[in-house]
């Protein structure tokens, strides 16, 4: 059973570039979170998809938007990026009961790096 | 939301102490997680665990939600056990669906 797969592993952009990530959940799974962590920090939550719709959404500007697609896999993007975005982007999946999620299992991380 | 503090922030252990980590939280919550980061940053679960007590190997958890704490008892440590320990809390039904990460306690063991 494939856990949660991220791509890419690494990426390294430039300032005022827009990036792309990609998330394929747990199989089984139906919901999928995303988080940005800079180093020496807890994962903060940026949003999260169920039934291709953006459910809940952290304290981050409209440039980090999602998609979620009909096979539960999901994309995060951030425009305009900033020096402040280089961060780890990890992507969790859980199932949902309403508006509960239940365990969240979590990938490997993107890694990206904006100079 | 949800506010979310672990004690203490680092500890330093030999091979073979125990220890305990604690997490409080400021609100009601759904569910709880507990969550190994290793050096590679892959975040691994350890416990699921909205109330009660659970145990795995050398590792449990308690969680007590009437008074809004957790806490992860690590026994008999290893080399391995090293890295950031976190947990992370789901908010009641106002906000729901959204983990909250602590700030994480750094656990070194050494050999």
């Amino acid at each position: 059973d494939a856990g949660v797969t991220q791509s890419p592993t690494h990426l390294i952009k430039t300032r005022g570039q827009q990036v792309t990530l990609r998330c394929s959940p747990k199989s089984g799974h139906d919901t999928v979170s995303w988080y940005q962590q800079a180093l020496g920090q807890g994962p903060q939550f940026i949003f999260q998809y169920y039934e291709e719709e953006e459910r809940q959404r952290g304290n981050f500007p409209d440039r980090f938007s999602g998609h979620q697609f009909p096979n539960y896999s999901s994309e995060l993007n951030v425009n305009a990026l900033l020096l402040g975005d280089s961060a780890l982007y990890l992507c969790a999946s859980s199932s949902s009961r309403g508006l509960t999620s239940y365990e969240q299992y979590f990938g490997p991380g993107t890694r990206l790096t904006v100079t | 939301g949800i506010q979310v503090e672990q004690s203490p922030p680092d500890l330093i252990l030999q091979e073979g102490a125990n220890s305990t980590l604690r997490c409080n939280f400021s609100d009601s919550v759904n569910n709880l997680q507990w969550f190994h980061q290793n050096p590679w940053g892959q975040l691994i679960n350890l416990f699921y665990i909205p109330s009660g007590t659970k145990q795995n190997g050398r590792l449990s958890a308690t969680t007590v939600a009437t008074e809004r704490y957790s806490l992860l008892y690590i026994s008999s440590s290893q080399t391995t056990d090293s890295g950031v320990y976190f947990c992370a809390p789901e908010g009641g039904y106002s906000s729901a669906s959204k983990i909250i990460f602590g700030s994480g306690t750094r656990l070194s063991i050494r050999p």
